[in-house]
């Protein structure tokens, strides 16, 4: 089984401030990773798939880039809505264990 | 506009049988994966299986197969999960959702399980 693992689990920043957030596949997912966010009482949202396309209506601020093993999303300046929690996924459907984005 | 809209809240008692239910529209159903996610509380995502509908091509994770059976209705676009006999430990909130390639690109709104004695 092609294991997921994210770090750090927690991200504490400032509204404003860069997050970058890492995955990290066991086995090579080549670009077949996917990044969804998930705010409390919500089901997820895709943001990025095939590790760097935004899906529709996602802002510019957010950017996934990597292939192979090592995957990262980035945020690169932190608005309010933005602080949730983010999952991974790559293409045979096992999860990362998610990232908290929480206000500093 | 797509939509995937689940069945309502569930309360059951362990060892009583379960099926949940997803209604897509806004997109050829027949044609596209959908699977099922399970969230339990506090918890993170976990990926239960898939179904194409065109031909009910069916794959389960390692960790549900024989636990539950996904199945789907392409003549009235619904997908379903089941359980034959609920356990406590079945206590999550259930989520559809549709696969555009190899991503959940469309999500149902979830469904709260809680199996209780």
């Amino acid at each position: 089984e092609n294991v997921l693992t994210q770090s750090p689990a927690t991200l504490s920043l400032s509204p404003g401030e860069r997050a970058t957030l890492s995955c990290r596949a066991s086995q090579s997912v080549s670009s077949y990773l996917a990044w969804y966010q998930q705010k409390p009482g919500q089901a997820p949202r895709l943001l990025i798939y095939d590790a760097s396309n935004r899906a529709t209506g996602i802002p510019a601020r957010f950017s996934g880039s990597g292939s192979g093993t090592d995957f990262t999303l980035t945020i690169s300046s932190l608005e309010p809505e933005d602080f949730a929690v983010y999952y991974c996924q790559q293409r045979t459907g096992t999860f990362g264990g998610g990232t908290k984005v929480e206000i500093k | 506009e797509v939509q995937l809209v689940q069945s309502g809240a569930e309360v059951k008692k362990p060892g009583e049988s379960l099926k949940l239910s997803c209604k897509a529209s806004g997109y050829s159903f027949p044609n596209y994966w959908i699977g099922w996610v399970r969230q339990m509380p506090g918890k993170g995502l976990e990926w239960m299986g898939i179904i194409y509908p065109v031909d009910s091509d069916t794959r389960y994770s390692p960790s549900f197969q024989g636990q539950v059976t996904i199945s789907a209705d392409k003549s009235i676009s619904t997908a379903y999960l089941q359980w034959s006999s609920l356990k406590a430990s079945d206590t999550a909130m259930y989520y559809c959702a549709t696969q555009i390639g190899y991503s959940f690109y469309y999500w149902g709104q979830g469904t709260l399980v809680t199996v209780s004695s």
